[in-house]
């Protein structure tokens, strides 16, 4: 029973270069999240994504890219990474329009 | 203001306390109240979620929501030091939204 899987776990970057965050559910969700979590401030909504084809941005999309090709498959992508993008990913999945989410394990990242 | 604030803590009880975590927020529209746990270096995961006033009950926790007062509450009986973790309170409208607005999170550590 996975529930909602990241990839990698963790991750070390430079200044400039550029990665993808996977995320992967298989509860036939229709909606998919990113968030990242910085102490201190909780957790903020990157991109997310009502269904298959669709994404939208958050709070604190700037910076990052997001595709959603299938339905069980959520992208997030920083195309130059910069230190400011430091932080812990999370992807979040919802099969209902109450917010309830199943959450993945997070992706460490850091960009030096 | 935010529209959900929460103290972040720490907040350091004895093995055995009851723990009163709590939350207020400002949009009256809010319907679904959800508490997420979250233990350090993992994901959150979904505690308890109630649909607008009144209490609900799991085993040795009870979530309580009082919308005249825009105020939640999630009390932990007979506290174990498994317990220890990041407490989030989250809350979302009716009709079809499908990002739940998150408190930053109540730190609880229960000593032995």
């Amino acid at each position: 029973n996975a529930g909602v899987t990241q990839t990698p776990k963790f991750r070390v970057l430079k200044t400039g270069q550029s990665m993808t965050l996977l995320c992967a559910q298989d509860m036939n969700h229709e909606y998919m999240y990113w968030y990242r979590q910085d102490p201190g401030m909780g957790l903020r909504l990157i991109h997310y994504s009502v269904g298959e084809g669709t994404t939208a941005k958050g709070e604190v999309p700037d910076g990052y890219n997001v595709s959603r090709l299938k339905k069980q498959n959520f992208l997030l992508g920083l195309e130059s990474a910069a230190p400011s993008q430091t932080s812990v990913y999370f992807c979040a999945s919802g099969g209902t329009n109450t917010g309830e989410l199943f959450f993945g394990e997070g992706s460490r990242l850091t960009v030096l | 203001q935010k529209e959900v604030e929460q103290d972040p803590g720490p907040l350091s009880v004895p093995e055995g306390a009851i723990v009163s975590l709590n939350c207020t927020y400002s949009n009256s529209a809010f319907q679904y109240f959800m508490w997420y746990r979250q233990y350090s270096r993992k994901g959150p995961e979904l505690l308890m979620y109630t649909y607008s006033s009144g209490n609900k009950e799991d085993g040795r926790f009870t979530a309580q929501v009082d919308k005249s007062s825009k105020y939640i509450s999630l009390f932990i009986r007979d506290s174990q030091p498994s317990d220890s973790a990041t407490y989030l309170c989250a809350m979302s409208v009716t009709g079809g939204s499908y990002i739940p607005t998150f408190g930053r999170g109540t730190s609880l550590i229960v000593h032995p």
